[in-house]
């Protein structure tokens, strides 16, 4: 079946400019991730959503970030007044009901520059 | 600072040899899990090893786990060059609420 899909798969945008990214998780899996990845490193943990409800938004690393997730399905992840720093590669996952603790599938993720 | 860190940052190896990698990490698990990225893009999902397990197998892989040491180890057997990628622990701490730690990974170069 379709894994975790996401867009767009590469972003530029001038800094103070706001950015959507959007994850389309995998059919029937109700918890879903976003991390953050920059050059050369490892990833990031953004927040986390269970349903529609995001439980854990302690990764956030400012109030310029948000993310919302509507119908158990899609997730936005938005960033207002982007900064350079926020360049990075943007991870979402899913995990299923039921799975192994811990049992996340990730997209391909989004690249984000900002000039 | 990361749960997970990876030792060596980087690997270069002929193909047919072995490759080991090692994780690092500072807290109680409930298991650990190892991730290969292609490209600085989407991560694949290798091999996942509980708290009480000590040692795994999937194909070329093989997984070792050793919590009174709160450390982990990858071994890549009979290397390709396909295999050449960034290689990531991750942990999952009991009551984590689901949210994975990523260590800064190992970028592997298989050469031809």
């Amino acid at each position: 079946g379709a894994g975790v899909s996401q867009s767009p798969s590469n972003k530029v945008t001038e800094k103070g400019k706001d950015v959507e990214l959007r994850c389309d998780p995998i059919s029937g899996h109700t918890a879903l991730y976003w991390y953050r990845q920059s050059l050369g490193q490892g990833l990031e943990f953004l927040i986390y959503f269970q349903g529609n409800s995001a439980p854990d938004k302690s990764g956030l690393p400012s109030d310029r970030f948000s993310a919302e997730r509507t119908g158990g399905s899609v997730s936005t992840l938005t960033i207002q007044r982007t900064q350079q720093e926020d360049s990075a590669v943007y991870l979402c996952a899913s995990s299923p009901v039921g799975g192994a603790p811990g049992e996340q599938y990730f997209g391909p993720g989004t690249r984000l520059t900002v000039t | 600072s990361q749960q997970g860190e990876e030792d060596p940052q980087a690997l270069s190896i002929q193909e047919g040899e072995n490759a080991t990698m090692n994780c690092s990490y500072k807290t109680s698990i409930n298991n650990l899990q190892w991730y290969r990225q292609n490209s600085g893009r989407g991560l694949v999902h290798l091999i996942l090893i509980r708290s009480n397990e000590r040692e795994k197998h999937s194909g070329r892989l093989r997984v070792t786990l050793d919590t009174s040491k709160k450390s982990s180890s990858l071994l890549i057997t009979a290397s390709r060059a396909a295999d050449t990628a960034s290689y990531f622990c991750a942990t999952y701490p009991p009551g984590a609420g689901n949210m994975l730690t990523f260590g800064g990974g190992t970028r592997l170069m298989v050469k031809p």
